[in-house]
């Protein structure tokens, strides 16, 4: 069974960083680009970051580029996102999810920034 | 970018409605289209992929049409669980997005 278990989110100030994590399981993860969703309360659903399955390719959505990066370890089977320079408006549910597909998903981890 | 237009982002049916949701494109992405619902609290799920193929496990009464920049989402007779948001989303460039979303509430 595919599962990935999201780790990490929390209360924090603005200006300040966290660093999430996806724990994966049920899968060769090595094989797969893994992908970071967001959604603030009330909100949409916003892409925010897709790292390939060697790491290879990386792209970040405009919002979050420069204070945002993705990484993996294929050993760990762990997907990470370090968010720094956070802002209120990078409050939001974070997921991960596989593939550009989102057939699979995790529960997210609740990032919320305020002082 | 390519940006992604659902319309309406709200609408209110009935049981046994037909629904119809739509979503446009600003650039042509073939047919990588995936339809998602979602429901308050959840993770979406993956419906409708590749714009008409119907994920294992969804109900036939939901489908997809569609290609280039003009995508459509039906519910042929809506179901008390079909209460949710729907989203679209391309995955035609490594830029993904998603479409603003669509919230069917009951009437």
């Amino acid at each position: 069974e595919v599962q990935l278990v999201e780790s990490g989110g929390g209360l924090v100030k603005p200006g300040g960083s966290l660093r999430l994590s996806c724990a994966a399981s049920g899968f060769t993860f090595s094989g797969y680009t893994m992908i970071w969703v967001r959604q603030a309360p009330g909100k949409g659903l916003e892409w925010v970051s897709s790292i390939s399955s060697s790491s290879s390719y990386i792209y970040y959505a405009d919002s979050v580029k420069g204070r945002f990066t993705i990484s993996r370890d294929n050993a760990e089977n762990a997907l990470y996102l370090q968010m720094t320079s956070l802002r209120a408006e990078d409050t939001a549910v974070y997921y991960c999810a596989r593939d550009i597909v989102l057939h699979y998903w995790g529960q997210g981890t609740l990032v919320t920034v305020s002082s | 970018d390519i940006e992604m237009t659902q319309s309406p982002s709200s609408l209110s049916a009935s049981v046994g409605d037909r629904v119809t949701i739509t979503c446009r494109s600003s650039q042509s992405i073939s047919t990588y289209l995936t339809w998602y619902q979602q429901k308050p609290g959840k993770a979406p799920k993956v419906l409708i992929y590749a714009a008409s193929s119907l994920q294992s496990g969804v109900p036939s009464r939901f489908s997809g049409s569609g290609s280039g920049t003009d995508f459509t989402l039906t519910i042929s007779s809506l179901q008390p669980e079909d209460f949710a948001t729907y989203y679209c989303q391309h995955s035609y460039s490594s830029l993904l997005s998603f479409g603003g979303g669509t919230k069917v509430e009951i009437k």
